[in-house]
């Protein structure tokens, strides 16, 4: 299985400020990789997938970029309710696994 | 638009089976490409993959997991079940049914909550 490093767990951030989340991986995943967004209580939402395609109606806020190993989702203007957990999850091959997470907390 | 809604008890005794399905709605189970998956979240915890089964009755585990966890798919009423046997209290979790379509899990049930527990 592929090990998904994530970071920081925790960023406390401003509406308005533009936000960066890293994801790694321990072996190469190409460009299959997916991040979701999970807000309390609720199931999580897929954000973007090849590693840099937004989802269905997703906001163009949100953009992802990397491959390989290494991969970032960026918040361009993070507004009150993108507050949340991320993770990001490879799914290039089964088992699946994810990051473990994200959370973006109110300054 | 697809839907999905996970169905079950909410608490389980140790040692039990843990038995849940998801209905599907707003299209075919039995359509290609797309892998009938469950998930579950411990809580205050991260993601876990517990495996899948495609249409035709395929199935992958977790490894972590295989052991102890059977998928099963009812095409005529547009369904997928879990079972997971011999559960403990570590069992105790938020149980996800989801779609896996070819570029990430694009959509989830609600969730149901599974407590283990005499």
């Amino acid at each position: 299985e592929i090990v998904m490093t994530q970071s920081p767990a925790t960023l406390s951030v401003s509406p308005g400020e533009r936000v960066t989340l890293s994801c790694r991986a321990r072996q190469s995943v190409s460009s299959s990789l997916a991040w979701y967004q999970q807000k309390a209580g609720q199931a999580p939402r897929l954000l973007i997938y090849g590693a840099s395609t937004r989802a269905t109606g997703i906001p163009a806020r949100f953009s992802g970029s990397g491959s390989g190993t290494e991969f970032t989702l960026t918040i361009s203007s993070l507004q009150s309710e993108d507050f949340a957990v991320y993770y990001c999850q490879p799914y290039n091959n089964w088992p699946y696994t994810f990051g473990q997470g994200t959370k973006l907390e109110m300054k | 638009q697809v839907q999905l809604r996970e169905s079950g008890p909410g608490l389980v005794k140790p040692s039990q089976t843990l038995s849940l399905t998801c209905a599907v709605s707003g299209g075919s189970i039995s359509s290609s490409g797309q892998y009938w998956s469950w998930f579950r979240q411990l809580p205050g915890k991260g993601l876990e993959w517990i495996g899948y089964i495609y249409y035709s009755g395929s199935t992958y585990y977790n490894p972590s997991l295989k052991s102890r966890v059977t998928m099963s798919v009812d095409t005529s009423n547009n369904q997928f079940s879990l079972k997971l046997t011999s559960v403990t209290a570590a069992d105790t979790a938020v149980y996800y049914c989801a779609r896996d379509y070819y570029y990430g899990i694009d959509f989830w049930g609600q969730g149901t909550t599974v407590t283990v527990s005499s």
